[in-house]
């Protein structure tokens, strides 16, 4: 089942942050993030396993609350580079496919 | 060393016509995924290969669409008949050991059916 995410599209100034989340009605064994610069191919970010835990990567953040089947992406103190589209993928505990949601889109304006 | 690889890069056919797009993934990879990206949209699930297991084909939107990997590498993916809704990008994805890792994406074929 496709994962849902919010807000579709976000605007920000430099430096401004950002939350971006993430949400399936199944219970989930994982979940990662992806993001796809215009006209590139998605690049991975991040894995988070049940268990709640949650990684950084740069100033690039996330969480996983497994009994909310939730996980939301933190944007810091944003660069113009993070613009992009980011997908959330999930893995529920009862498949073994990654299902990637519709994406957000952020842009950061200088 | 070397990424995701696909062939070819852009694919004009007219409606009607077979198609064939191939995805080199990464050595060792076991696991590989074929997506289709229409402008502005996100990532549709196909296809995904896990090593010797039977393929997961609940994605292929039709049966002209299917799709093969040969020795546990190079894959296939066959669009018979194409119709302009097929127009998209299709990417490759391969992982190490399945949807549990990251996934190493392909630069995408871009296919317009006229």
């Amino acid at each position: 089942q496709q994962p849902v995410q919010s807000p579709q599209a976000v605007i920000l100034r430099e430096g401004e942050d950002a939350v971006i989340n993430c949400s399936s009605s199944k219970a989930l064994y994982s979940v990662h993030w992806y993001r796809q610069k215009h006209g590139e191919a998605p690049v991975f970010l991040m894995i988070l396993l049940k268990g709640g835990e949650q990684k950084g990567h740069e100033k690039i953040s996330a969480s996983f609350n497994e009994k909310k089947q939730q996980s939301s992406l933190y944007l810091t103190a944003s660069q113009l580079s993070y613009s992009g589209t980011y997908f959330c993928g999930t893995v529920e505990t009862s498949g073994s496919r990654l299902t990637f949601g519709e994406g957000t889109q952020l842009t950061v304006n200088p | 060393g070397a990424g995701v690889s696909q062939s070819p890069s852009n694919k004009v056919t007219e409606k009607g016509k077979d198609v064939e797009l191939r995805c080199d993934p990464i050595s060792g990879h076991t696991a590989l995924y074929w997506y289709r990206q229409s402008l502005g949209q996100g990532l549709e699930f196909l296809i995904y290969f896990q090593g010797n297991s039977a393929p997961d084909k609940s994605g292929l939107p039709s049966d002209r669409f299917s799709a093969e990997r040969t020795g546990g590498s190079v894959s296939t993916l066959t669009i018979q008949r194409t119709q302009q809704e097929d127009s998209a990008v299709y990417l490759c994805a391969s992982s190490f050991r399945g949807s549990y890792n990251e996934q190493f994406f392909g630069p995408g074929t871009r296919l317009t059916v006229l």
